[in-house]
């Protein structure tokens, strides 16, 4: 199956860790996003790579961190500095990015919660 | 950043009629723009896109653009009690998607 993986569906933080997000896509895209979305909001953009060993701040970047070292994935690190984690974290992926009319896909997300 | 704004709603249809969402944005220069539905607790999933002034339908949705008047809208005939959903609006600047908050439509029986 073709398709956007991200793991885990449930994350618990206690305060002062680092966790890490992973995001999976075997659709063979250049691109890749990682939005977050609050309740009643919409997703605002964190990272985005458009080819692998390159990223760029997205909106909200602070707190947050991210690599590309291979075409299919794009972990991301939600560290300590983040003051307010608590969110649903949404991993998609595009064929060129930034192109026209070019689609993005959403992976299902990880929930991840600050105890 | 760019704004898409969106009615929160919920705009609440009986099965059978016709759902109309609306969307403004306030980059003139938006040139690309997305339908997403996201079921609760579930991610976006794309709808449509469009990209030139007027009508674009694909099954029973139907999505209108007008860049004169920078609004984006989306038409739902027929609905569905499967229908029930937020839907975002995006419009592309750039690399990247601006989303508007989304507008919950609950279809009823």
């Amino acid at each position: 199956d073709g398709g956007i993986t991200q793991s885990p569906k449930y994350l618990f933080r206690k305060e002062g860790q680092n966790v890490t997000l992973s995001c999976e896509q075997n659709l063979n895209h250049d691109a890749m996003y990682w939005y977050r979305q609050d309740p009643g909001q919409g997703l605002r953009l964190i990272y985005y790579s458009q080819i692998v060993n390159d990223f760029q701040k997205g909106d909200i970047a602070e707190g947050y961190s991210v690599s590309r070292e291979k075409k299919e994935s794009f972990p991301l690190t939600v560290t300590s500095a983040q003051k307010n984690p608590t969110a649903f974290y949404l991993c998609a992926s595009s064929i060129r990015g930034g192109q026209g009319t070019d689609t993005q896909y959403f992976g299902p997300g990880t929930r991840l919660t600050v105890l | 950043q760019k704004e898409v704004e969106q009615n929160s709603g919920p705009l609440s249809v009986p099965e059978g009629a016709i759902a109309s969402l609306n969307c403004t944005y306030s980059d003139r220069g938006s040139q690309s723009f997305f339908w997403y539905r996201q079921y609760s607790g579930k991610s976006p999933e794309l709808i449509m896109f469009i990209y030139s002034n007027g009508d674009k339908e694909d099954g029973r949705f139907t999505a209108q653009l007008n860049k004169a008047s920078q609004y984006v809208s989306l038409l739902i005939r027929d609905s569905q009690p499967s229908d029930s959903a937020t839907y975002l609006c995006a419009v592309r600047d750039d690399y990247k998607l601006s989303f508007g908050a989304g507008t919950t439509v609950t279809v009823r029986a």
